[in-house]
């Protein structure tokens, strides 16, 4: 599986939107970019996932590249409780996740 | 639907001690798995399972046992427990089939090693 680069930690204020970059360079064409995130100690939650296009849900929108190296997470109008660990995973046929150290991100009010 | 349970929420040990923690899930998953998570890192897979009977290896298996005897349950068995595995283990579940992998947690349980 392709090896993810996040920073470290961001702060966002509340109400702004949250942009999360992931650099992915070496991303294989079957292989997709998920976002999940963790919230304090809890178990981590699925947020998006794409191949291509940019995709959108009820949590965010993940825009990824034309040449597919990279992608940025974006929560639109990020709370207090958006505070949370993300983490940028590619991977593709294969069950299992490969979790790095993901981005700290802090919301402050 | 529950989802993903895991239980205990917390356990103490001793060194040498054996147990066993439970996950459990009622979305008919095929694929489940068990991750550790030791302090400020990333999850690690220890063992999973893409169906009934069958199990296999993640990236740090050594001290864990698994089985896999029926599609709901998917217990973790500690062998002889050693401070290294002072962790927090999380269960997952997804459906097996494309590569869309989006995979449910559980709350996870909290193991300390004396």
């Amino acid at each position: 599986d392709a090896k993810t680069t996040q920073p470290t930690s961001m702060d966002c204020a509340e109400g702004r939107a949250a942009n999360l970059p992931c650099n992915h360079s070496t991303i294989s064409g079957n292989e997709y970019v998920y976002w999940y995130r963790q919230i304090h100690s809890q178990g981590p939650q699925y947020i998006i996932h794409g191949l291509k296009n940019n995709e959108t849900n009820e949590m965010a929108s993940l825009i990824i590249t034309e040449d597919r190296k990279s992608s940025t997470l974006i929560l639109p109008h990020a709370t207090l409780r958006d505070t949370a660990v993300y983490y940028c995973i590619v991977g593709a046929g294969r069950r299992a996740l490969t979790f790095g150290s993901g981005t700290r991100l802090q919301v402050q009010p | 639907n529950a989802g993903v349970t895991q239980t205990p929420k917390f356990q103490v040990l001793k060194t040498g001690q054996s147990m066993t923690l439970q996950c459990a899930q009622d979305m008919n998953h095929e694929y489940m798995s068990w991750y550790r998570q030791d302090p400020g890192m990333g999850l690690r897979l220890i063992h999973y399972s893409v169906g009934a009977g069958i199990t296999d290896q993640g990236e740090v298996p050594n001290g864990y046992n698994v089985s896999r005897s029926t599609t709901e349950d998917f217990p973790l068995r500690l062998l002889s427990a050693a401070p290294s595995q002072t962790s927090v283990y999380f269960c997952a579940s997804s459906v097996f089939g494309l590569a869309q992998e989006t995979q449910y947690f559980g709350p996870g349980t909290r193991l300390l090693v004396l």
